[in-house]
């Protein structure tokens, strides 16, 4: 079975430009969230979505947006890029959210690695 | 907030021996999950093991078992009989039941094997 993927998996990107990273989760999975990871850091969690709806958000500026559609898939888009937003961004699909744990526990692609110059 | 603190930015061992990773981390919930997870140069971050706050039962998958201490707020990981696949960077993190599926992650151990 194919894993949580994501698209692209690097990708070099001029300050001011937009930028759109793509995942797909695992079959089946309704969940995804993303999260940032800058070099030597843990992951900051930025948003998930559920049922195509948005479930959380966190502290993130408004010039990071997502969404997800139908078939599950999700976007991350960062508008305006700036040297700081350069880290590793990861992409985890989970069955459903809340509770019980099972089902609930987050499955992580390889990430998209962002440089911005 | 959450917050999660794991103090031991390296740790070595040798291959067959045993090592913990420390982890702490602050709440006010009373019912939660905590989670350690392991990132290789690979980078995907992959589920070692998963403790639930309300079970006081100590989690344990194979050669990993963690201590939890749940009054103390501690949650360490045990990595018994070392090999050298087990070489990564290695995080801890919480996620409350109610809410955001948000996980809150530490900042991570690096950890060697040595053959």
């Amino acid at each position: 079975d194919a894993g949580v993927t994501q698209s692209p998996t690097h990708l070099i990107k001029t300050r001011g430009q937009h930028v759109t990273l793509r995942c797909s989760p695992i079959s089946g999975h309704k969940s995804v969230s993303w999260y940032q990871q800058v070099l030597g850091q843990g992951p900051q969690f930025i948003f998930q979505y559920y049922e195509k709806e948005e479930r959380g958000r966190g502290n993130f500026p408004d010039r990071f947006s997502a969404r997800q559609f139908p078939n599950y898939s999700s976007e991350l888009n960062v508008n305006a890029l700036l040297l700081g937003d350069s880290a590793l961004y990861l992409c985890a699909s989970s069955f459903t959210t809340g509770t019980p744990i099972s089902g609930t526990e987050a499955f992580f692609g390889q990430g998209t690695r962002l440089t911005v110059v | 907030a959450q917050t999660v603190t794991q103090s031991q930015p390296e740790m070595s061992v040798q291959e067959a021996e045993t090592v913990t990773l420390s982890c702490t981390y602050d709440t006010s919930e009373s019912d939660y999950y905590l989670f350690w997870y392991k990132q290789p140069p690979s980078r995907q971050m992959i589920l070692v093991i998963r403790q639930e706050a309300y079970k006081q039962q100590n989690a344990t998958e194979n050669r990993f078992s963690v201590n939890f201490q749940k009054a103390a707020k501690s949650f360490s990981l045990k990595i018994s009989d070392s090999q050298l696949g087990d070489a990564a960077m290695y995080f801890c993190a919480y996620r409350a039941i109610q809410g955001a599926q948000k996980l809150v992650f530490g900042q991570g151990t690096r950890l060697t094997i040595n053959p």
